[in-house]
């Protein structure tokens, strides 16, 4: 069974620290994984990784995919209040189905 | 509209009753989804049409579950005779990608079904 294990499942911190989401999968078809931010209502779309060691960066958060460890973390740097949300781990197993992890409930304190 | 619309927003619905929720995706959008999420999880893949020809329903739990898209845009997610269990959001998404990679979904804000 295909199955996407996100840690940790909560975390808190200051506002200006780092932090490091992980996400680990074990799939039999894998295509591209992905990562979401999804606040009170829907996920908003984050990265696709389909390369390992390939960096995608997008302002203060970057993410990285290791096929070898079929893992993958997303990183933000300088926290901020706003980034306080659910971060989703989705890996594409097959053709257009996505096999989401639980999330990592990120709550930045000022 | 600019997003994908679903509605409605909240629904309570006494078990044993049938419920129908609506998604309207993004114009243009080949591809839509519909995921079940309950309370602290992660979406799990309930069904993914192509136009209007449903090419995966492996992730609806039981035949009182039952989705459609006649038309290529708009679909709906019927849920006959409805369980405690059933209460989750479902959310609908749409993408524009039908090539080798799903790519970005966009997804709706999601129908809180609460069955008491």
């Amino acid at each position: 069974e295909d199955k996407v294990v996100q840690s940790p499942l909560s975390l808190v911190v200051h506002e200006g620290d780092t932090v490091t989401l992980n996400c680990s999968y074990e799939v039999t078809n894998f295509r591209s994984l992905l990562w979401y931010k999804q606040e009170k209502k829907a996920p908003t779309f984050l990265f696709m990784l389909t390369s390992s060691g390939i960096e995608k960066k997008s302002g203060r958060l970057s993410s990285i995919l290791d096929k070898k460890e079929l893992s993958s973390i997303l990183n933000i740097t300088a926290t901020q209040t706003g980034d306080s949300a659910i971060y989703l781990c989705a890996v594409e197993a097959g053709a257009q189905k996505l096999v989401f992890g639980q999330g990592t409930r990120l709550t930045i304190n000022p | 509209g600019a997003g994908v619309s679903q509605s409605p927003r909240y629904k309570v619905a006494k078990r044993g009753q049938d419920v129908a929720l609506r998604c309207d995706p993004i114009s243009g959008h080949v591809s839509l989804f519909w995921y079940q999420q309950a309370l602290g999880q992660g979406p799990e893949f309930l069904t993914y049409f192509q136009n209007e020809a449903q090419l995966d329903k492996s992730g609806l739990p039981s035949d009182r579950f039952f989705a459609e898209r006649p038309e290529g845009s708009v679909s709906t997610l019927k849920i006959q005779r409805t369980q405690q269990e059933d209460s989750a959001v479902y959310l609908c998404a749409s993408s524009l990608n039908r090539a080798r990679y799903t790519g970005e979904l966009f997804f709706g804000e999601g129908s809180r079904l609460t069955v008491l």
